[in-house]
């Protein structure tokens, strides 16, 4: 069976880094992308950015570019998304997604990152 | 890059078809059949609907179905049920710049 499992819930302050991560597990981590969505309290999906963790090519989203890092560690089957610098806007639920012929199949049960002073 | 434009909700009553539509453009949702929409409970992780374009996953009731016409493309639920109310969004292949786009998402209320 499928399954993502991510790491709990986040409180942090501005200005904070922060590595979220989430492991795989049930298929060949290195031979599906991997993804990551936004969701903002109250608001739609935002899509991130992806990697495939065989080769670790990775593809941000235009908004999502410098802001935010997305890395894997194929050898634990983990994928992670981290910041740098946390703003109060990046306050959101964070999914990590597995590609399934070209759509998103598998969901993990989501991060949430509160960023607050 | 933009959202894809979905409205904002739909409703129905039980029993009836409702259609949710999701446009965007000639650079995603007209340039490629890969567009997959996708359920969301209060609470919950979204789940996959329709996947390129009109296919269904494994486990989804045949009551879902979904097509595309140039630019937009659409998600349609007959014999629509209590359990069907959700929000609803739409995802299309963008191109290797922007890869991926959401759709804003449509809360389907059943009446």
């Amino acid at each position: 069976e499928v399954q993502l499992v991510q790491s709990g819930a986040e409180v942090k302050k501005p200005g904070e880094s922060l590595k979220i991560s989430c492991k795989g597990s049930g298929y060949s981590f290195t031979s599906y992308w991997i993804g990551w969505v936004r969701q903002m309290p109250g608001k739609g999906l935002e899509w991130m950015g992806i990697i495939y963790p065989g080769d670790s090519d990775t593809r941000y989203s235009p908004s999502f570019q410098g802001q935010v890092t997305i890395s894997a560690d194929k050898s634990i089957s983990t994928a992670y998304l981290q910041w740098s610098s946390l703003k109060a806007s990046d306050t959101a639920m964070y999914y990590c997604v597995r590609e399934y012929s070209s759509s998103w199949y598998y969901w993990g049960q989501g991060t949430l990152v509160t960023v607050s002073s | 890059q933009s959202a894809l434009t979905q409205p904002a909700s739909v409703s129905g009553s039980p029993g009836q078809s409702i259609t949710i539509s999701c446009t965007g453009t000639s650079s995603d949702v007209g340039s490629y059949n890969l567009v997959s929409w996708y359920q969301q409970h209060p609470g919950k992780a979204p789940k996959l609907m329709i996947y390129e374009g009109s296919k269904r996953p494994s486990g989804v009731s045949n009551r879902f179905s979904g097509s595309k016409s140039g630019n937009t493309a659409s998600l349609t639920i007959s014999g629509l049920q209590a359990e069907d109310e959700a929000d609803y969004y739409c995802c299309s292949y963008a191109g290797s710049s922007t890869n991926w786009v959401f759709g804003g998402g449509t809360k389907l209320t059943v009446l």
